[in-house]
C-alpha cells in the first residue's frame, strides 16, 4: 500500500490560466473522489468515479472544471480560466469498491492551488 | 440533506489532560460516521469509523468515539493528550448514495500546551 499520490503538491498560477492536477489512487481501489478544501473549512465533495465512470458531480464543479479517469487508474482534474476563488487545497481520495458502502476513504496529501 | 456540525472551532488543552471533541450530525437513517485528523499541509488520516454494532468504537492513536443516536452525536475522546495530537480534526457522515461520499464538518483545531 503506497498510498494515494497527488501531483504537484503546490501550484501557483495567474488568473485566467489553465491548471491540471493528477491523482494516483491505491492500486486496488476502484473508487476515486475529488474534494476541495478552503482555509478553515472541511473538505467539500467535487466528484466521484467508479472505475472510469464519473458517477456524480457536485454543483460546486462549474463548467470550468473537468475530471477524467481514463482506464480506471489515475485521475486528472483540470481547471480552465482559473479565478482567485479557485485557490484551495484539492484533495483526492480512493476506496475499495464492491457491494459494501462502508469502506473508509484514503486521502492523498493534496495539491494546494494559489491563483494570483 | 445530511450535515455535520462541529461546535468548537478551536480547543486548547494541556498535555496529559483529557479531550473531547464534539460532533453532531443530521441524517435520516442510520449514519456511517468517521473521524479524520489532518496535520498542517497534509491529507486526512482516518482515526476511526462507526457503521453499526457497538456504539463505542476504538481507533488509532488512543482515540475513541461514542455514537449516541438520541443526541445525534459522535464525540471523539482521548483520556490523555500528547503534544503530537495537535492538529485539525474532522467529523464526517457517509451519504446514502452507496459509494461512501462523505460530508465533512468544518473541523476543530486542537492546540496542546506543554
Amino acid at each position: 500500500d503506497t498510498g494515494v499520490s497527488q501531483n504537484p503538491r503546490h501550484k501557483i498560477t495567474k488568473r485566467g490560466q489553465n491548471v491540471t492536477f493528477r491523482c494516483d489512487p491505491i492500486s486496488e481501489h476502484n473508487r476515486l473522489y475529488w474534494y476541495r478544501q478552503t482555509l478553515g473549512q472541511g473538505p467539500e465533495f467535487l466528484t466521484y468515479f467508479q472505475n472510469e465512470a464519473q458517477l456524480e458531480k457536485s454543483r460546486l464543479l462549474s463548467d470550468r472544471f473537468s475530471a477524467e479517469r481514463p482506464k480506471g487508474s489515475f485521475s486528472t482534474l483540470e481547471i480552465q480560466r482559473t479565478e482567485q476563488g479557485d485557490s484551495a487545497m484539492y484533495l483526492c481520495a480512493s476506496s475499495l469498491g464492491g457491494g459494501s458502502p462502508t469502506e473508509a476513504l484514503h486521502f492523498g496529501n493534496g495539491t494546494r492551488l494559489t491563483v494570483t | 440533506a445530511q450535515s455535520v456540525t462541529q461546535p468548537d472551532i478551536h480547543i486548547t488543552v494541556s498535555e496529559g489532560a483529557s479531550l473531547e471533541l464534539r460532533c453532531n450530525y443530521s441524517y435520516g437513517a442510520t449514519p456511517y460516521l468517521f473521524w479524520y485528523v489532518q496535520s498542517p499541509g497534509q491529507g486526512l488520516q482516518l482515526l476511526l469509523k462507526y457503521f453499526s454494532g457497538d456504539t463505542l468504537v476504538q481507533g488509532i492513536k488512543g482515540f475513541e468515539a461514542e455514537f449516541k443516536r438520541s443526541q445525534s452525536s459522535f464525540n471523539l475522546r482521548k483520556p490523555s493528550v500528547h503534544w503530537s495530537d495537535a492538529a485539525e480534526y474532522f467529523c464526517a457522515v457517509g451519504s446514502p448514495g452507496g459509494y461512501n461520499k462523505l460530508i465533512f464538518g468544518a473541523g476543530t483545531r486542537l492546540a496542546v500546551h506543554p
